[in-house]
C-alpha cells in the first residue's frame, strides 16, 4: 500500500522567515495531495492541494509543489506569522473514493 | 454551512461500556469518513461510505467497533466493549468529490478508563 513520509516533525522559525516541509509517497498511482493544517484541540483543515497533473499551486503565502518523477511534493510557507504556529499534515489519495494515506504531521512553531 | 457536526466533544467511560459516536456530514456531501488519532499512530482511516454504502472498512481495528449512515445525514461509530486503548481522537469527515477536498468536524475526544 501506499506510504508517505514527512519531514521534519518539528520545525522551529523565526517570524518572517520561511517554513518548509517535505513529504515523499511510495504509489506512484496516487493523484492528489492535500496539506491540513491542525490547531490544538481541532480538526485538520484542508489549506492547500495538488493533483498530479500539475507541478505547483500558489494560495498567497503559501505554496505546493509536486514532483511526480522524484514521488515528493513540498509544502512552503513564505512571511510566516505567529498564527501559522501548528501541525501540518500532508496526505496522498490512494483509491478513487478519498482513501488517504497521511503524513506523520510536522509541529510548526513561529516564534516571534 | 454549520460544517461537519461530531458529538459528543469529549467522551469518558468505562472500559467495558458500550460508546457511540456520531457525525452529521456537510449537506450535499455523499462521502463520509471516519479516522482516528493517536500520537502513537497518528492519522488511521478506519472507514468510509459513499451514498450512505460502506466502500472500505478495512481500516477497523477490530470487531468491537461497527459504522453505519442509514441517511446522507447522519453516520455513528460505536465501540462495544470499549477497552482502554481505544482512547483517541476520533474525527469525521465528508466530501462531495470522491475524497478531493475533505471538511473534518472537530472531533470527539474519548477516553476509556
Amino acid at each position: 500500500g501506499e506510504n508517505v513520509e514527512q519531514h521534519p516533525s518539528t520545525l522551529s522559525v523565526q517570524e518572517g522567515d520561511s517554513a518548509v516541509i517535505k513529504c515523499t509517497y511510495s504509489d506512484s498511482a496516487s493523484n492528489y495531495f492535500p496539506w491540513y493544517k491542525q490547531e490544538l484541540g481541532k480538526g485538520p483543515q484542508l489549506i492547500i492541494d495538488i493533483r498530479s497533473n500539475v507541478g505547483e499551486k500558489k494560495d498567497q503565502r503559501i505554496a505546493v509543489t509536486l514532483n511526480k518523477t522524484a514521488k515528493h511534493f513540498s509544502l512552503h510557507i513564505t512571511e510566516t506569522q505567529p498564527e501559522d504556529s501548528a501541525v501540518y499534515f500532508c496526505a496522498a489519495k490512494t483509491d478513487s473514493w478519498g482513501k488517504f494515506q497521511f503524513g506523520a504531521g510536522t509541529q510548526v512553531v513561529v516564534t516571534p | 454551512d454549520a460544517g461537519v457536526i461530531q458529538s459528543p466533544r469529549h467522551e469518558v467511560t468505562e472500559m467495558g461500556q458500550e460508546v457511540t459516536l456520531r457525525c452529521k456530514p456537510i449537506s450535499g456531501h455523499n462521502s463520509l469518513f471516519w479516522y482516528r488519532q493517536t500520537m502513537m499512530r497518528g492519522l488511521e482511516l478506519l472507514i468510509y461510505f459513499n451514498n450512505n454504502v460502506p466502500i472500505d472498512d478495512s481500516g477497523m481495528p477490530e470487531d468491537r467497533f461497527s459504522a453505519k449512515m442509514p441517511n446522507a445525514s447522519f453516520s455513528t461509530l460505536k465501540i462495544q466493549p470499549s477497552e482502554p486503548r481505544d482512547s483517541a481522537v476520533y474525527f469525521c469527515a465528508s466530501t462531495n468529490d470522491r475524497g478531493y477536498g475533505y471538511t473534518f468536524g472537530s472531533g470527539t475526544r474519548l477516553t476509556v478508563v
